[in-house]
């Protein structure tokens, strides 16, 4: 089954931008793995963000957005607010199997 | 206002059985695949089984094949998880998620031991 890498965790100034990654151990990330983007607070049950590459829901903020970037699914957050501090977990689908990866503790400080 | 609720979790000793239930409200539940997700405490989402809209194909991942069984009920809305020989592994929150729509349900929690 592969393996799906993110960064374990990042730190972001208020205001600032920072880029959440989302790998897979098969090779490049495709529009064909749907790459999802997830926000969990602790506590709480996760919250979607992103799906299939960059499209957002109603209630997604607009200071987040999806892109691939270099061979990688990304998050980027642009004005980062005190509630954005959360854990972000991606999720990639393969033919008959979807894999989360380890999710990004994102400190905002 | 859309709705996942799941029940039926609990404590069962190692070797046991627990069925899952998620009951959906608020959205067309026949249109979508659906998932159960679960998250042991402190670790990160696993994904546990998928099952398309009209129930015709599932997959599982390899940690709980030939164990767990997924399945749904369009008339009452609502998604099931059949677990059988349950491990200390097992012991988890289970969320029920409509993955595309962007639903999760707020989990139940299972607990393996003796």
């Amino acid at each position: 089954q592969a393996v799906v890498t993110q960064e374990p965790s990042l730190t972001v100034s208020p205001g600032g931008t920072v880029t959440l990654t989302c790998g897979s151990s098969t090779g490049a990330v495709t529009s064909g793995h749907f790459p999802f983007w997830f926000q969990q607070k602790p506590g709480q049950a996760p919250g979607t963000l992103i799906y299939d590459i960059s499209n957002k829901y109603s209630w997604t903020p607009a200071r987040f957005s999806g892109s691939l970037l270099g061979g990688k699914a990304a998050l980027t957050l642009s004005g980062a607010q005190p509630e954005d501090e959360a854990e972000y977990f991606c999720c990639l689908f393969y033919s008959d199997a979807a894999v989360f990866g380890g999710g990004t503790k994102l400190t905002v400080l | 206002e859309v709705q996942l609720v799941e029940s039926g979790g609990g404590l069962v000793q190692p070797g046991g059985s627990l069925r899952l239930s998620c009951a959906a409200s608020g959205f067309t539940f026949s249109s979508y695949w659906m998932y159960w997700v679960r998250q042991a405490p402190g670790k990160g989402l696993v994904w546990v089984s998928r099952i398309n809209s009209d129930g015709s194909s599932t997959s599982y991942a390899d940690s709980v094949k030939g164990r767990f069984t997924i399945s749904r009920d369009s008339a009452k809305n609502t998604l099931y998880l059949q677990m059988n020989s349950l491990r200390a592994e097992d012991s988890a929150l289970y969320f029920c998620a409509c993955i595309r729509a962007g639903h999760w349900g707020q989990g139940t929690l299972v607990t393996v031991s003796s």
